[in-house]
């Protein structure tokens, strides 16, 4: 089985410019999360869906949206983006919101 | 506030022994994961801890006090492939993961 995809794997785009980063899991999985890593820092949650029709904000939401239309799927939007956004997202998912989560292999995203 | 402290670096040797301490302020503790990330690579599962007392899973074992609010992971018999961060992270009181920043473990032959 495939786990969790993300794509792209890297991009990199223009301040002001909009991008959905993808997100997609094959386990069945209910619960989904979308966080984003900056050296020297930890992992920070953006946004969260314990099921699917539902979300709720992490830590660090502003500047992102994200839906969950299905089970499978939890695309991160990026309405306009900025330098500061500019990080490594890692996509994950668990069973329940108390099973261990399991990760995505990244987005590497540059905003220039 | 929520927080999490690890070491930022540190360096062993080769068929050594190493442990990662990781001390934690949490609202809530619903138990705590350890997981390894090499670089440019997503963080993967190594240990889960809810109640006190050590886990061990091969050469890897990891212990727990939720009293003093201290766990570390220990690393047996290192091999080169064990370079890499140790990420320790928290369930807290509303089944959220707080993570601490890392350990990035360097092994040396």
């Amino acid at each position: 089985t495939a786990g969790i995809t993300q794509a792209p794997t890297s991009q990199i785009l223009a301040a002001g410019r909009s991008m959905t980063l993808r997100c997609t899991q094959d386990m069945r999985h209910n619960a989904m999360y979308w966080y984003r890593q900056d050296l020297g820092l930890g992992l920070r949650l953006i946004h969260y869906s314990n099921t699917a029709g539902t979300t709720g904000k992490g830590e660090v939401p502003d500047g992102y949206s994200v839906s969950r239309a299905n089970t499978d799927d939890f695309p991160l939007t990026l309405a306009s983006a900025v330098p500061s956004q500019t990080s490594v997202y890692f996509c994950a998912s668990s069973g329940t919101v108390t099973d261990t989560q399991y990760f995505g292999p990244g987005t590497r995203l540059t905003v220039l | 506030g929520q927080n999490i402290d690890q070491p930022t670096e540190m360096t062993a040797t080769e068929g050594a022994i190493v442990q990662i301490n990781c001390t934690y302020q949490t609202s809530g503790f619903n138990g705590l994961f350890w997981y390894q990330q090499h670089a440019g690579e997503a963080p993967t599962f190594l240990s889960y801890n809810v109640l006190d007392g050590l886990e061990e899973k091969g050469r890897f074992s990891s212990f727990l006090s939720r009293s003093k609010g201290y766990s570390y992971l220990l690393l047996k018999e290192l091999q080169m492939k064990d370079s890499a961060s140790y990420l320790c992270a928290v369930t807290d009181s509303n089944y959220q993961l707080i993570w601490g920043a890392g350990t990035k473990l360097i092994i040396k032959p």
